[in-house]
């Protein structure tokens, strides 16, 4: 089954600085992708998906990601934080085999600090 | 306004009293799912339904039921709660739930079990 691992659970930057969420997924079929975020008391909000069509994928707020096959790394950038980012994200990977689900990782909590 | 809507937000209840949270989507989707979430564990899925009386079990469903008697409503069941069931719920609905289709989620519902 498809499975992605999100490396670092907590990972702080200061203001202005780059943002680097890493994901690495784990699929024998070309892999549907997703990153979500998800503020306090809130549900989860779809920044970014991979489809296939073009392997850099621009999101919402500035965020982006790059799908590299060789690496089987799906890993989420910002170039400069900024104080409304902080948050939990979460890669997710589409699971044809099982319940037609999204497969998500664990998170990893944003801390941006001034 | 496109939306998912859970209700309640935040319960507190006792073991083996049954109560049902109630999920409702207003995008016509066809797709509609549960989610728990718990820290370091990410996001599992309950009970999943591809339709309209078309309900499957997801990973973690011992404890839980679900119906789907209209297309709209996707309550999730828990007949005699215990305490390993708190946690924080979640709801989330798809057009066809195959492939890209971006999951749609509700707020969260906060369950404590004593």
């Amino acid at each position: 089954a498809q499975s992605v691992t999100q490396l670092g659970s907590h990972v702080s930057v200061s203001e202005g600085a780059l943002v680097l969420l890493r994901c690495n997924y784990s699929s024998s079929v070309p892999p549907y992708l997703f990153w979500y975020v998800q503020y306090p008391n809130q549900g989860l909000q779809l920044l970014l998906k991979y489809t296939s069509a073009a392997t850099l994928v621009k999101g919402i707020n500035g965020f982006e990601a790059e799908f590299k096959k060789s690496e089987t790394s799906f890993h989420l950038t910002k170039p400069s934080a900024h104080m409304s980012d902080a948050a939990e994200y979460f890669c997710a990977v589409y699971n044809s085999n099982s319940g037609y689900a999204l497969n998500f990782g664990k998170g990893t909590s944003l801390l941006v600090t001034p | 306004e496109a939306q998912v809507t859970q209700n309640p937000r935040y319960l507190i209840t006792v073991t083996g009293k049954k109560l049902t949270v109630t999920c409702s989507q207003n995008m016509n989707h066809e797709y509609m799912s549960w989610y728990r979430q718990d820290p370091g564990l990410g996001l599992r899925q309950i009970y999943y339904s591809m339709n309209v009386e078309v309900t499957d079990k997801g990973d973690v469903p011992e404890g839980y039921k679900v119906s789907r008697k209209e297309k709209r409503n996707f309550p999730l069941i828990l007949e005699s709660p215990s305490p390993n069931q708190t946690s924080l719920y979640f709801c989330a609905s798809s057009f066809s739930g195959r492939g890209s289709g971006e999951l749609f989620f509700g707020e969260g519902s906060r369950l404590t079990v004593l």
